[in-house]
């Protein structure tokens, strides 16, 4: 299965600035998800970033607050904008198995803290 | 509203014993079934992934799928205490994403 390496791995951030994470895989992928976890919940998908073409946002996540970035097929970045104490969550990038219907390989995560 | 549902524990199990997870979900569409265990602090890791009715082994776990009831479960035969994570179950209709459930945290007592 793709090994993904996602950083930073964890960072504290004032309120009102942005962090951007970036998902680097060691192979060519058509999507990429998105997935924020908050303390204690399950996976809440952000949204699926497809190389070249506008990322694709669940109910809930808007472009503005997290704007999404898939220059090619093995690499994207998610930006969490103006944030908030609320934004503190585990952020985490996946990617589809080696067959159609395989599950999720998932990166190991950025654990961010807004203070 | 897509669903899936799962116990949120903790179920404590006896090391040795068999720990037995559930999960049921809301659409009949649904045609792809995940198991991923998950650390304290570290991300989801596949462990089972069933497509059909009926049972799958793959060493010490069995997936279990009832699709009539709409019911997955998992079952850890001889669990250790390296078993106690948070469990979660994930469903899929084709074409679409997946839909997690809440977890489900096992703790295997010595």
């Amino acid at each position: 299965s793709a090994v993904i390496s996602q950083k930073p791995s964890r960072d504290i951030c004032q309120r009102g600035t942005s962090l951007t994470i970036q998902c680097q895989v060691d192979s060519q992928v058509t999507m990429m998800f998105w997935y924020r976890q908050q303390p204690g919940q399950s996976l809440t998908l952000i949204a699926t970033a497809n190389q070249g073409s506008e990322a694709t946002y669940e109910s809930g996540f808007v472009i503005d607050k997290f704007p999404i970035s898939r220059p090619n097929l093995t690499f994207s970045t998610l930006t969490v904008s103006n944030m908030s104490p609320e934004d503190s969550s585990i952020y985490l990038c996946s990617v589809e198995g080696d067959r159609l219907l395989y599950g999720y390989t998932f990166g190991s995560g950025t654990r961010l803290t807004v203070v | 509203q897509k669903e899936v549902e799962q116990n949120s524990g903790p179920l404590s199990v006896p090391e040795g014993a068999i720990a037995s997870l559930n999960c049921t979900y809301s659409d009949r569409g649904s045609q792809s079934f995940f198991w991923y265990r998950q650390y304290s602090g570290k991300s989801p890791e596949l462990i089972m992934f069933i497509y059909s009715n009926g049972d799958k082994e793959d060493g010490r776990f069995t997936a279990q799928l009832n699709k009539a009831s709409q019911y997955v479960s998992l079952l850890i035969r001889d669990s250790q205490p390296s078993d106690s994570a948070t469990y979660l179950c994930a469903v899929r209709v084709e074409g679409q994403n997946f839909v997690f459930g809440p977890g489900t945290r096992l703790s295997v007592l010595p």
